[in-house]
């Protein structure tokens, strides 16, 4: 069974470009959630999709965006990076988006705006 | 808000003791609560959930109690092994919204000495 891979690892931007971050949800699972973790901080909801649809998305800026593709991967997309958007960015991957399930976590993108 | 909250920042305890990590909660909405181990440079491990219907749940050396009254749960870990050393995540959703996002606690950092 394959895990939640993300990528890349790590990146470095700088103020006002835009960058795109990738997931693989684990095999089987269909919902994928997006959470950024600040230094210090518990990881933060930003969105998850289910069934390549939006299905809830936390308190973050529009610019902040996401897809999800028939294979259940998906894509975070930040546009006009700030500094504050400097964290780790985790995705999780769980099956079905209307039931409890434990969410699986990919090791994150650690990203870092100069 | 903090709608769930890990009061301990750390704790520290012998290898073959207990350790106990505390988690409180203010969203009466929440139903369903997980926690969640995180080494450096990976991304949070599922350990064990609980949905509010039970007050106790138990996986090998871990165990989540849940006390819905108070808004408290905890997490026993016995006997405590060097390789627990981590951040602790204590993690919460509510089933009654559209998705299931977690909302986290900031962490508690486990250190079991040898």
């Amino acid at each position: 069974e394959t895990g939640v891979t993300q990528s890349p690892t790590h990146l470095i931007k700088t103020r006002g470009q835009q960058v795109t971050l990738r997931c693989s949800s684990q095999s089987g699972h269909n919902t994928v959630s997006w959470y950024q973790q600040a230094l210090g901080q518990g990881p933060q909801f930003i969105f998850q999709y289910y069934r390549e649809e939006e299905n809830g998305r936390g308190n973050f800026p529009p610019r902040f965006s996401g897809l999800q593709f028939p294979n259940y991967s998906s894509e975070l997309n930040v546009n006009a990076l700030e500094l504050d958007d400097s964290a780790l960015y985790l995705c999780a991957s769980s099956l079905g988006g209307r039931s409890n399930q434990p969410q699986h976590f990919g090791d994150g993108t650690r990203l870092s705006i100069l | 808000d903090q709608q769930v909250k890990q009061n301990s920042p750390s704790l520290s305890v012998q290898e073959g003791r207990i350790s106990i990590l505390n988690c409180d909660y203010t969203n009466s909405m929440f139903d369903y609560f997980l926690w969640y181990k995180k080494y450096p440079a990976e991304g949070p491990t599922f350990l064990i959930s609980i949905s509010s219907i039970k007050d106790k749940n138990e996986d090998g050396r871990f165990t989540v109690f849940l006390n819905k009254s108070a808004k408290h749960l905890s997490l026993h870990i016995v006997p405590s092994q060097p390789g627990d050393s981590a951040v602790y995540f204590c993690a919460a959703s509510a089933s009654g919204g559209s998705n299931y996002k977690l909302t986290f606690g900031k962490g508690t950092l486990l250190t079991v000495n040898p």
